[in-house]
């Protein structure tokens, strides 16, 4: 299995532009998860989603997208990127049925600077 | 609101020495607490939880972490620290009358040789 994958591994933007963070679990997860990280201030929740279809905002959704619409892909669009979105991001997955009693699974990150 | 806090931004252990690391919760209902360990440009990954049961939970690579209801703390630990425990350790935890997890801020544990 390769577990959790996140692409791409780096990214520069311009402020204004937009992109999509793409993640793709292979573990069957139902739950699925995007997170940002700040120094001194550890993992935010931005979306996740329970299932393929419904997706819900976590502490800090401005400014970002998200859609389910498989078991496989949680992808993350950020619609016009803003420096304050200069963050490290993380997908995380757990299994089916199991939030939040089982362990989430991350993947590598994404480390993303908007100039 | 729920609230986890790490009150130790970094932690310095000699090797061979007990390590502890600190955690503790503001949530309503019962409390489901987690331990994650982040390596070095590595996303998270799990070392133990409580969910219910014995208060002493173990985990994995030696850890285990005590929950103090009365306390309100869910601290980590381990008898004996090595150079490869060093890395970045995150609490994470919810009530049960609440809908999502929500994470310390992180404390960096240092083991010099």
């Amino acid at each position: 299995n390769a577990g959790v994958t996140q692409t791409p591994k780096f990214q520069v933007l311009k402020t204004g532009q937009s992109m999509t963070l793409q993640c793709a679990q292979d573990m069957n997860h139902e739950y699925m998860s995007w997170y940002r990280q700040d120094p001194g201030m550890g993992l935010r929740l931005i979306h996740y989603s329970v299932g393929a279809g419904i997706t819900d905002q976590g502490e800090v959704p401005n400014g970002y997208n998200v859609s389910r619409s498989t078991t496989e892909d949680f992808p993350l669009r950020l619609l016009s990127a803003a420096p304050s979105q200069t963050s490290v991001y993380f997908c995380a997955s757990s299994l089916a049925g199991g939030y939040p009693y089982n362990e989430q699974f991350f993947g590598p990150g994404t480390r993303l600077t908007v100039l | 609101a729920q609230s986890v806090a790490q009150p130790e931004d970094q932690v310095n252990v000699a090797e061979g020495n007990p390590l502890t690391v600190k955690c503790t919760y503001s949530v309503s209902g019962n409390p489901y607490l987690f331990w994650y360990v982040q390596y070095p440009n590595r996303g998270l990954q799990f070392l133990l939880k409580y969910i219910t049961g014995d208060n002493l939970v173990k985990g994995s690579y030696g850890f285990e972490a005590e929950f103090n209801k009365s306390q309100t703390s869910f601290h980590l630990k381990k008898p004996s620290a090595l150079v490869s425990d060093s890395a970045l350790y995150f609490c994470a935890g919810k009530g049960s009358s609440a809908s999502k997890i929500i994470f310390g801020s992180g404390t960096r544990l240092s083991i010099r040789p």
